[in-house]
């Protein structure tokens, strides 16, 4: 069974820091897939980025990028240069396959000016 | 926007009652999810379809049942309605290849009195 971890229910921020959200996952498959969708005030769930296990490079995209420490079954999410914006929950998912995303409990995120 | 639709966004309905949640893929998703988001559960898969069959699923309680139709929608049917299963009900779709993002539609806020 796939098992996703969030240690960190909050965190709080100025802006224009860089903020890291931790990620612990387990799973038996060797192939899986690994997530972080954004949930702001709206309850919208948006994804943020995704990573594919059998790459070794860290996924990025724009001002967010992962550490993927596929060993330690560790995925975390770095935003830099945060913005107002990025208030929201975040939630890591892992996936086998095409089939469902198992959720951690997510992290709440406050962005202040 | 992410593609999908979801209907109704809220629903206030009493114990005993039955509703359905009806849910319309991004164009060309052959496959549906439903995830269930409440305060004590977090965000837990419920079933997936994929092109009117059942594919797989998860912590759905008897009561509840869904089906997808020839033209792709779905509809999630919940009854016997308890209070604890007032949450947020979101559909997500996906191409259904291995690892493709899940796309969620809005949810539907559900609220048992």
């Amino acid at each position: 069974a796939q098992t996703v971890t969030q240690s960190q229910p909050e965190m709080s921020v100025q802006e224009a820091e860089t903020v890291t959200l931790s990620c612990t996952y387990d799973t038996s498959e060797s192939n899986y897939y690994l997530f972080w969708y954004k949930q702001p005030p709206s309850r919208q769930m948006i994804l943020v980025i995704r990573q594919e296990a059998y790459k070794q490079q860290n996924a990025t995209e724009n001002r967010f990028s992962v550490n993927f420490q596929k060993a330690a079954k560790s995925f975390s999410l770095k935003i830099s240069d945060s913005q107002l914006g990025d208030t929201a929950m975040y939630f890591c998912a892992s996936a086998q396959g095409a089939q469902k995303l198992v959720f951690g409990q997510g992290t709440r995120l406050t962005i202040n000016p | 926007d992410s593609g999908v639709t979801q209907t109704p966004k809220h629903l206030i309905t009493a114990t005993g009652q039955r509703v359905t949640l009806r849910c319309s893929p991004r164009s060309g998703d052959l496959s549906v999810y439903w995830y269930q988001q409440s305060l004590d559960q977090g965000l837990q898969f419920l079933i997936q379809y994929y092109n009117g069959e059942e594919r797989a699923k998860g912590n759905i309680l008897e009561r509840f049942s869904a089906q997808q139709f020839p033209d792709l929608h779905s509809e999630l049917n919940l009854s016997s309605l308890e209070l604890g299963d007032s949450a947020l009900y979101f559909c997500a779709s996906s191409v259904a290849s291995p690892g493709e993002t899940q796309y969620f539609g809005p949810g539907t806020r559900l609220l048992v009195l």
